[in-house]
C-alpha cells in the first residue's frame, strides 16, 4: 500500500518568513495529493490540494507544488502569521488516503 | 446544514465492552470515512464508504466493523474494546476528490481501560 513520509516533524519560523514542508510518497498510481491544518483540539481542515495532472497550485499565502517523476510534493506558506501556527498533514490517494505524521509549525511573533 | 457530527465526543469503556461511535452528515455526501488519530502516527483510515450499502476496509480496520443504510449514517461500532484502540476517532464524509476527506466532525476521544 501507499506509503507517506512527512518532513520536518517540527518547524519554527519567525512572522513574516516563509515555511516549507514536504512530503514524499511511494506508490505512483497515487493522483490526489491534499494538505490539511489541524489546531490544537480541533479538527482537520482541507487547506489546499492538487491532482497529478498539475505541477502547481496557489491559492493566496498557500501553495503546493507536485513531482511526479521524484513522488514528492511540497506545502509553501508565504508571509507566515501567529495564526498558522497549527499541524500540517499532506496525504497521498489512488483508492484509499495515507497520511503524512504531520508537522508542527510555531509562528513566532 | 450541520456539517458532519460525531457523537459522543467523549467516552470511557472498560475493556471487552462493545460501543457504536454515531456519525452523520446533511450534505449528501457519497463519500465518508473514520479515521483515528494516535499522537505522532498522523490519520489512519479505518473503513470507508463510497454510498449506502458499500463499505470497504481501510490501513486499520481490525476490531471495528461499520455499515451505510443511509447516505446520511455511518457508525462505527467498536466490537470487544480493547487498550490499544483508546485513540481520537474522527468521521470525514466528501462528494468526489479522490475519497479525500473534505469535511470532519469533531472527533471523539475514546479511553479504554
Amino acid at each position: 500500500g501507499e506509503n507517506v513520509e512527512q518532513h520536518p516533524s517540527t518547524l519554527s519560523v519567525q512572522e513574516g518568513d516563509s515555511a516549507v514542508i514536504k512530503c514524499t510518497y511511494s506508490d505512483s498510481a497515487s493522483n490526489y495529493f491534499p494538505w490539511y491544518k489541524q489546531e490544537l483540539g480541533k479538527r482537520p481542515q482541507l487547506i489546499i490540494d492538487i491532482r497529478s495532472n498539475v505541477g502547481e497550485k496557489k491559492d493566496q499565502r498557500i501553495a503546493v507544488t507536485l513531482n511526479k517523476t521524484a513522488k514528492h510534493f511540497s506545502l509553501h506558506i508565504t508571509e507566515t502569521q501567529p495564526e498558522d501556527s497549527a499541524v500540517y498533514f499532506c496525504a497521498a490517494s489512488q483508492d484509499d488516503m495515507r497520511f503524512g505524521a504531520g508537522t508542527r509549525l510555531t509562528v513566532k511573533p | 446544514n450541520a456539517g458532519v457530527t460525531q457523537t459522543p465526543k467523549f467516552q470511557v469503556l472498560k475493556t471487552g465492552q462493545s460501543m457504536t461511535l454515531q456519525c452523520a452528515q446533511d450534505m449528501n455526501h457519497e463519500y465518508m470515512s473514520w479515521y483515528r488519530q494516535d499522537p505522532g502516527m498522523g490519520l489512519r483510515l479505518i473503513h470507508y464508504s463510497v454510498g449506502a450499502g458499500i463499505t470497504d476496509q481501510g490501513e486499520v480496520p481490525n476490531g471495528y466493523n461499520v455499515s451505510r443504510s443511509t447516505t446520511e449514517d455511518f457508525p462505527l461500532r467498536l466490537l470487544s474494546a480493547a487498550p490499544s484502540q483508546t485513540s481520537v476517532y474522527f468521521c470525514a464524509s466528501s462528494w468526489g476528490q479522490g475519497r479525500a476527506p473534505q469535511h470532519f466532525g469533531d472527533g471523539t476521544r475514546l479511553s479504554i481501560l
